[in-house]
């Protein structure tokens, strides 16, 4: 079975830093996706940022980039710039053929001033 | 409205209650998930319909019974329940379940608590 694995609980970060959050999976499979999730306090869960595991090319979005060594199964992502409203918790998931996603426990992250 | 709405936002009820959460979603999407969220725990899914269809049951037990009338909305009718029970309800929505994108629309849950 799939399983998906955070190992950082919580987090913390001054605004304009760059902060790095860990992910990583186990799965048998060779073509999957692999994605982050932000859930702001009190609001909708929103995606973030995709990976298809068949591309070599990291994913990036704005702020937001993945580091994705398909090798050793690690999926973190690089948040730049941080600012107030990256204050969230962060959901890691997987998604493999056939199946619906699979997310870890998240991490919480806070960005001060 | 746009998006995914849940219904009600927070819900407090005994054991011995019988209630119902309600999600909405006005995305034009087939399928809708119910998800549960605890503290320091994955989500967990509980329920998916693709096309009002019933898909998935992922070992949830019988006091958790979803209804989903058309694609639009979803339900989920609540009884019995432990104190176990409470934690966040998260509704979501995607184009069809067989999609690839794996985006999912999530609303902005219902907290239960069960006393």
């Amino acid at each position: 079975a799939q399983t998906v694995t955070q190992s950082q609980p919580e987090m913390s970060v001054q605004e304009a830093e760059t902060v790095t959050l860990s992910c990583t999976y186990d799965t048998s499979e060779n073509n999957y996706y692999l994605f982050w999730y932000k859930q702001p306090p009190s609001r909708q869960m929103i995606l973030v940022i995709r990976q298809e595991a068949y591309k070599q090319q990291n994913a990036t979005e704005n702020r937001f980039s993945v580091n994705f060594q398909k090798a050793a199964k690690s999926f973190s992502l690089k948040i730049s710039d941080s600012q107030l409203g990256d204050t969230a918790m962060y959901f890691c998931a997987f998604m493999g053929a056939g199946t619906a996603l699979i997310f870890g426990k998240g991490t919480t992250l806070s960005v001060s001033s | 409205e746009t998006g995914v709405t849940q219904t009600p936002r927070h819900l407090v009820m005994g054991m011995t209650n019988k209630k119902s959460l309600k999600c909405e979603q006005h995305l034009g999407h087939n399928a809708m998930y119910w998800y549960k969220q605890s503290a320091k725990k994955p989500l967990e899914l509980m329920f998916v319909y693709n096309f009002k269809e019933q898909t998935e049951n992922n070992s949830v037990p019988s006091r958790f019974s979803p209804e989903c009338p058309n694609s639009s909305h979803l339900f989920l009718h609540l009884h019995t329940l432990q104190p176990e029970d409470s934690a966040l309800y998260l509704c979501a929505s995607s184009l069809q379940r067989q999609t690839n994108t794996g985006e999912l629309f999530f609303g902005e849950g219902s907290r239960l608590t069960v006393l």
